[in-house]
Parts: structure tokens; C-alpha cells; sequence
């Protein structure tokens, strides 16, 4: 099993829609997880960190389940800027001291006038 | 906003020869990392430091890489006889908090011919 699972897309939606991305972890140890956005041939940036309690910047929403070691990233009327690779990321296996990420392959979104 | 620098920009090598990736992490960062995508691919972790030492790598990290950070200020990652499967983005990260407050460089693309 993956380390770090994604559906690759690509998602294609027009411009207002509202688009739900997913991803599962399996290490059950890991304790911090993130979604990343890269552009193409870009470096990652970090979009938003995932808590227990589901956290919302704007008009992103990012939940995490524990028991189901599954995060998700809502993203609510989209704009043509959204357009990017979404990376889900988790800490490494036992290196929470080290900072080691894992990356998922991401998901492509393509948003349309 | 504080910026981690990586240069060159792109570096195109022949097969066997030795390259060096510079950086330059943020300047108050105790947490230094190399990370390298292949075309197409995910991003993957290479090694961390801390403290002046490594502190995790992964298995591509082996005898032919090596990392230094020769004067408190760069971080370079050496490849010692380069491969024609070591063509990638090499992006370079810091932060000071292990896996909370990452930067990413904005990579150095490595194409061994």
C-alpha cells in the first residue's frame, strides 16, 4: 500500500464549482498532515495544515478521520487561479523529530471559464 | 518574506560527473532538508539535517549523495558520479519547527545527459 494515496485526477470543473479532493495515509502514527499546492515545475507551498477538529481557510475546508486515516479538501467556488496540483502530505513514519514529509502523487485540478 | 535560494537554477551535467546543488535555507532554520522529483513523479524525501549532521535519509540517498553545510550559511547536496536516473528537480526545504514552518527553494533542475 502507498505511503500517501491520491486520485491523480485530472478534475475538470468550470468556474464557481465546488471541488472535493481526497486522500489516505498508512502509517496510523503519523501526527501531521498538510495540503500543498504545486504549480507546474514549481516548488510545493504549503496551503493549509489539517486538524483532528476539520479547519477551513476562506473558501478551502480540509477535514482529517483518524480512524479511517483520511484526509479531504474541500474547495468552494472556484476560481481559474486555483488550477494546480493539490499534494496531500503526512509526516514520516516515526520522524516526527526529523520533519520527514511524504507526498502523495496530488491531484490535478483544472478549473474552465 | 523570507525566501530559501537555490542555485543554479538548472544544471545540465554529462553522466559521471559530479554535481553540487547549493541552498541556502532561511537564515534563523535549525531543520534542513533535500527533496528531489522526478518528471511526472511525486515528490521524495532525501535526508534531513539537523545540528550538523543527518539525521534520517532515504534509501535513494545512498554512497553516491552527500550533504554539507560547509559555513552555517548554504546547505549543498554533492552527487558524486551522476546517473541518467538522477535527472529530476532537486528542491531544497528549511524550517524550525520539524515538519510545521516549511520552506521549499524553488528547485534545481538536474538534467544528466
Amino acid at each position: 500500500r502507498k505511503e500517501v494515496e491520491q486520485d491523480p485526477g485530472p478534475f475538470n470543473v468550470p468556474e464557481g464549482a465546488t471541488v472535493a479532493f481526497n486522500c489516505t495515509y498508512s502509517n496510523s502514527a503519523s501526527q501531521s498532515f498538510f495540503w500543498y499546492r504545486q504549480d507546474c515545475r514549481k516548488e510545493p507551498k504549503l496551503l493549509m495544515s489539517v486538524y483532528s477538529s476539520g479547519n477551513e481557510d476562506g473558501r478551502f475546508t480540509a477535514q482529517l478521520n483518524r480512524a479511517s486515516q483520511y484526509i479531504s479538501l474541500l474547495i468552494r467556488d472556484s476560481k481559474l487561479s486555483d488550477s494546480a496540483t493539490y499534494l496531500c502530505v503526512v509526516n514520516g513514519r516515526g520522524s516526527s523529530n526529523t520533519g520527514k514529509l511524504i507526498f502523495g502523487q496530488g491531484t490535478t485540478l483544472q478549473v474552465k471559464p | 518574506e523570507p525566501e530559501v535560494t537555490q542555485t543554479p537554477s538548472h544544471q545540465v551535467t554529462q553522466m559521471g560527473q559530479e554535481v553540487i546543488l547549493r541552498c541556502v535555507p532561511i537564515s534563523n532554520h535549525l531543520y534542513f532538508y533535500w527533496y528531489r522529483q522526478i518528471l511526472g513523479q511525486k515528490v521524495e524525501f532525501l535526508v534531513s539535517f539537523y545540528n550538523n549532521e543527518i539525521s534520517e535519509k532515504s534509501e535513494i540517498f545512498d554512497d553516491q549523495f552527500s550533504v554539507e553545510r560547509p559555513d552555517g550559511s548554504n546547505f549543498t547536496l554533492k552527487i558524486r558520479s551522476t546517473k541518467l536516473e538522477d535527472s529530476a528537480m532537486y528542491f531544497c526545504a528549511s524550517s524550525d519547527q520539524g515538519t510545521a514552518g516549511y520552506t521549499f527553494g524553488s528547485g534545481t533542475r538536474l538534467t544528466v545527459v
